[in-house]
């Protein structure tokens, strides 16, 4: 079956500094989704892709869809505290609009 | 107010014992859907539902039963729960013209001793 793969699986950063993660998919993917989970929350959307090569920003946050399709990258610029968190990416399932989810990125930041 | 509600919040059940978890939304939208998660492991869907009248069993729905009792109302029961059904679950929503983009609720933590 489909499978993501997140990388990497946790960050330790300083304030202020900028983070990168991506995903890769096992198969060709027409969306990505990318999210935030917050300790004891749910999933929070944070940015939504529909296009190879298509470059989208939320604030600090910017999400591309690969242009290979099978992957996507997420970076937040000048990290702060509120940034801690999980952040999953997710693309459509073999069938139905299923989603299928990453494992996850814990973004941690030094005290 | 929340758009997405799950009820109970948290819950410790024993083993065998049936239990229901809910779930409303007042987003207006007409898919719904049971997620699981486990640590490490991401989410997993259990079952979805599009419409009232339309169910459908997920990646991992053994063990599990759903009922969509009306549009904004999706529940999630365990017949007769088992240890390894102790888990944090997530009710989501999506719009039919952009099913991708789930919003969720704020979870249940279940715990089956």
């Amino acid at each position: 079956g489909q499978q993501l793969n997140q990388s990497p699986q946790s960050m330790f950063i300083q304030e202020g500094e900028d983070v990168s993660m991506n995903c890769t998919s096992s198969s060709i993917f027409n969306t990505w989704l990318w999210y935030k989970q917050d300790p004891g929350e749910g999933p929070v959307l944070l940015i939504a892709l529909y296009k190879a090569g298509e470059l989208t920003s939320n604030g600090r946050l910017t999400a591309q869809f690969g242009i290979t399709r099978k992957d996507s990258f997420l970076n937040i610029s000048a990290s702060i505290p509120s940034d801690v968190g999980i952040y999953f990416c997710a693309g459509p399932g073999d069938s139905n609009y299923q989603l299928i989810w990453g494992a996850g990125t814990k973004l941690i930041i030094k005290p | 107010d929340a758009d997405v509600t799950q009820t109970p919040r948290n819950r410790i059940t024993k083993t065998g014992k049936r239990i229901m978890l809910e779930c409303s939304q007042t987003k207006g939208h007409d898919r719904m859907y049971w997620y699981r998660q486990d640590p490490g492991l991401g989410l997993r869907l259990i079952y979805y539902s599009f419409d009232v009248k339309d169910i459908n069993k997920g990646e991992i729905s053994d063990g599990y039963s759903v009922s969509r009792q009306a549009q904004a109302k999706f529940s999630l029961s365990l017949e007769s729960a088992i240890p390894n059904q102790t888990a944090l679950y997530f009710c989501a929503t999506s719009d039919f013209n952009r099913p991708y983009e789930q919003y969720f609720g704020p979870g249940t933590r279940l715990t089956v001793t």
